[in-house]
């Protein structure tokens, strides 16, 4: 059963503008949350995360915001810009593990930027 | 960018035989991790290892298994390889609970 879910398989945005990707998880025991980004025949990158502490983390033109009575986070992305094509993944896990800190992930969102 | 190779990077086999993939480090991490990417299914965790001969289960282990006999290295072994496994397979490597960091993969073809 998903306890990542990345609803939107695709997303397509102008340059420029704001790309906004959402994530939901259904484990409450999750306290953190990681954005990772990847690109064709490579492996994915980490982008940004934020812990449970917290509603908001920004780096850059990248802010993750997370609403915890929801369940629900979101990657935003201003500018977009083109090389910020690509497919991003949420991920979520417990920081209370006492043996590996597996995370789980998301089906992915493809985002396209287009000039 | 973290010092994680995977080998080989691309490889073809038939089903039954038996597959090894290497996942090798230099940052000395202790946790590392075998996951599998397929098309609909994102990214999952096959197995994952919190120091050496210390491995657990993941979400998809059925088929695999795997083996950490020093820090820098974690195999991933399919004894007996199926038209199911075939996929991307990624390593990932962290010091904490926090960020992993992935391997470039290897794309397994099982004919």
């Amino acid at each position: 059963d998903q306890q990542v879910k990345q609803n939107s398989p695709s997303l397509s945005v102008q340059e420029g503008r704001i790309s906004i990707l959402n994530c939901d998880y259904t484990n409450s025991m999750f306290d953190y949350f990681l954005w990772y980004k990847k690109y064709p025949a490579e492996g994915p990158t980490f982008l940004i995360s934020i812990s449970s502490i917290k509603d908001k983390n920004e780096d850059g033109r990248f802010t993750v915001f997370l609403n915890k009575s929801a369940k629900h986070l979101s990657l935003h992305i201003v500018p977009s810009q083109p090389g910020d094509s690509a497919v991003y993944f949420c991920a979520a896990g417990p920081s209370n593990s006492n043996s590996g800190y597996a995370l789980n992930f998301g089906k992915g969102t493809s985002l396209l930027v287009t000039p | 960018d973290a010092g994680i190779t995977q080998s080989p990077r691309h490889k073809v086999t038939e089903t039954g035989t038996p597959v090894t993939l290497r996942c090798h480090q230099t940052e000395n991490h202790r946790y590392m991790y075998w996951y599998r990417q397929d098309p609909g299914h994102g990214l999952r965790l096959i197995h994952y290892s919190y120091g050496v001969k210390d491995t657990d289960k993941g979400e998809v282990s059925d088929g695999y298994s795997v083996s950490r006999s020093k820090t820098e290295d974690f195999l991933l072994t399919l004894e007996s390889a199926t038209s199911s496994q075939t996929s991307v397979y990624f390593c990932a490597i962290s010091s904490n609970i926090y960020e992993q960091y992935f391997g470039p993969g290897t794309r397994l073809t099982v004919t």
